[in-house]
C-alpha cells in the first residue's frame, strides 16, 4: 500500500503560467514534508520543504502548500519557465525527515 | 563542497553475476542511505545507516543484497547474484540529522541482462 501517491504521471504547462503539482499522504504522523526535482541522468535535488507546524512556505517562485486534514500537499511554480521542465517527488518523514518516504513522480513539461 | 559521489554511474552485467556499488557521502553527514529507484517510479528506501550502524535495513533483500559502512564514511552495497529485477538506478543520499533533507549522488544506473 502506497504511503505516498502522486496521481498525475506528466503534467505540461505554457510557458509563464502556473504549474500545480499535487501529492497525497495516508499517515497521518508525518511531519516533515518536501519537494524533489531530478533531471535525466542525476540524482533528486532538493527544492523546498515545510514542516507540519506550518501550512505554505514559499521561496521565489516555489510554493509549498501543506493541507493537513486532507493529508495533501501541492507544489506551485509561477512562472514556470523550460528549464523547469524534470520529474518532481514529493518525499514525507517523520521524526522531523531522518527518513523520507518518496511519491511516484510526476514529469513536468514547461513549454515555451 | 564536495556532493555525494558515487561510482560506477553506470553497470551492465550478466545475471547470476554479482556487482557493487560506491558512494561516498557529504564529509561530516553522519547518516547515509541507499535507495533504488526503479524506471518511472519513485526512490525507495534500501537500507539506512547513522554513522556505521545499519538503522532500517527492513526493505532490503537480505538473501542477495548487502551493505557495509566502515567507519561511518564511505558505503558499499552489494549484489549477488544479481537476477534480472534488479535493473535499477541505485541512488545514495546523506544527511547531517534530523530536520535536514537529503543529498543525493547521481546513482548509479544498473543494467542486468
Amino acid at each position: 500500500d502506497q504511503q505516498v501517491k502522486q496521481n498525475s504521471p506528466s503534467l505540461s504547462v505554457q510557458e509563464g503560467r502556473i504549474s500545480i503539482l499535487n501529492c497525497d499522504y495516508t499517515n497521518s504522523m508525518f511531519d516533515y514534508f518536501l519537494w524533489y526535482k531530478k533531471y535525466p541522468a542525476e540524482g533528486p535535488t532538493f527544492l523546498i520543504s515545510i514542516s507540519s507546524i506550518k501550512d505554505k512556505n514559499e521561496d521565489g517562485r516555489f510554493t509549498v502548500f501543506l493541507n493537513k486534514s486532507a493529508k495533501h500537499l501541492s507544489l506551485h511554480i509561477v512562472p514556470s519557465q523550460p528549464g523547469d521542465s524534470a520529474v518532481y517527488f514529493c518525499a514525507v518523514g517523520g521524526n522531523a525527515g531522518n527518513m523520507l518516504t518518496f511519491g511516484g513522480g510526476t514529469r513536468l513539461m514547461v513549454k515555451p | 563542497e564536495a556532493g555525494v559521489v558515487q561510482s560506477p554511474r553506470y553497470k551492465i552485467i550478466e545475471k547470476k553475476q554479482p556487482v557493487a556499488f560506491w558512494c561516498n557521502p557529504i564529509s561530516g553527514h553522519n547518516t547515509l542511505y541507499w535507495y533504488r529507484q526503479n524506471l518511472g517510479q519513485g526512490p525507495e528506501l534500501l537500507i539506512r545507516y547513522e554513522n556505521e550502524e545499519a538503522v532500517d535495513d527492513s526493505q532490503l533483500p537480505k538473501d542477495r543484497f548487502s551493505a557495509e559502512r566502515l567507519k561511518g564514511v564511505d558505503s558499499t552495497l552489494k549484489i549477488q547474484p544479481a537476477e534480472l529485477g534488479d535493473s535499477a538506478v541505485y541512488l545514495c543520499a546523506s544527511s547531517p540529522g534530523q530536520g535536514h533533507g537529503y543529498t543525493f549522488g547521481s546513482g548509479t544506473r544498473l543494467t542486468v541482462v
